[in-house]
């Protein structure tokens, strides 16, 4: 299968725990997103890489967050120190660039409890 | 205040009825795509516009753009119950990012 894959699908975590989640995108793409949806609102962006440089983030992610992209290849995104408020489905997609088709994983749900 | 605004926010319809959807951008649009989402899963990519006046069709659903309204629709002839379920348009603003609108949920009535 040459889709985008996320790992864990499902994550439940105690606040104040960390959790890491973990994107492989298709192949050859060199863009690769990360995005946060709650219930009834659309993806909002965190941050985005062009190959492994992290090109953009979001005032959404906090200093408890972080993403590496080594060797421009999987996607590992970061939760420190988890809040209940951090609960929501984390999504992943990647392209072939700017104004290029972006595909989605079937995304991570993280429920803080 | 939201930059992809999507109308209206929830439908439903009568299996075999037509429907109009739609996203319109307070801000230049420089691509404009649409996703279907199912409850708890992730996008599927539906199609992408790229030029004013441009239309795609992908079965029964037709999308068109309006650059000069920055605004695109979506359209499904003959709805059926697999047509249920979330429509989101992404666009490239500010040259960057993918933003999103907060999706349209489709229920179709059998």
């Amino acid at each position: 299968d040459t889709g985008v894959s996320q790992d864990p699908r499902h994550k439940i975590t105690k606040r104040g725990q960390n959790v890491t989640f973990r994107c492989d995108p298709i192949s050859e793409h060199n863009r690769l997103y990360w995005y946060r949806q709650t219930l009834g609102q659309g993806p909002e962006f965190l941050t985005y890489f062009q190959n492994e440089a992290q090109l953009e983030k979001s005032r959404l992610l906090s200093d408890r967050f972080s993403a590496e992209r080594p060797k421009g290849s999987f996607s590992t995104l970061e939760i420190q120190r988890t809040e209940q408020g951090d609960s929501a489905m984390y999504l992943c997609a990647s392209s072939r660039g700017t104004f290029r088709e972006a595909f989605f994983g079937q995304g991570t749900r993280l429920t803080v409890v | 205040s939201q930059e992809l605004e999507q109308s209206p926010q929830s439908l439903i319809v009568q299996e075999g009825k037509n429907l109009t959807i739609n996203c319109t951008s307070s801000k230049t649009l420089y691509g404009l795509y649409w996703y279907k989402q199912k409850y708890g899963e992730g996008l599927i990519f539906l199609m992408m516009l790229q030029k004013g006046g441009e239309e795609k069709s992908h079965e029964k659903i037709t999308a068109k753009l309006d650059e000069k309204k920055q605004q695109s629709s979506l359209h499904i002839t003959a709805s059926q119950p697999s047509h249920a379920g979330i429509y989101l348009c992404g666009a490239d603003i500010a040259n960057s990012k993918l933003t999103f609108g907060k999706g349209i949920t489709l229920s179709v009535r059998p």
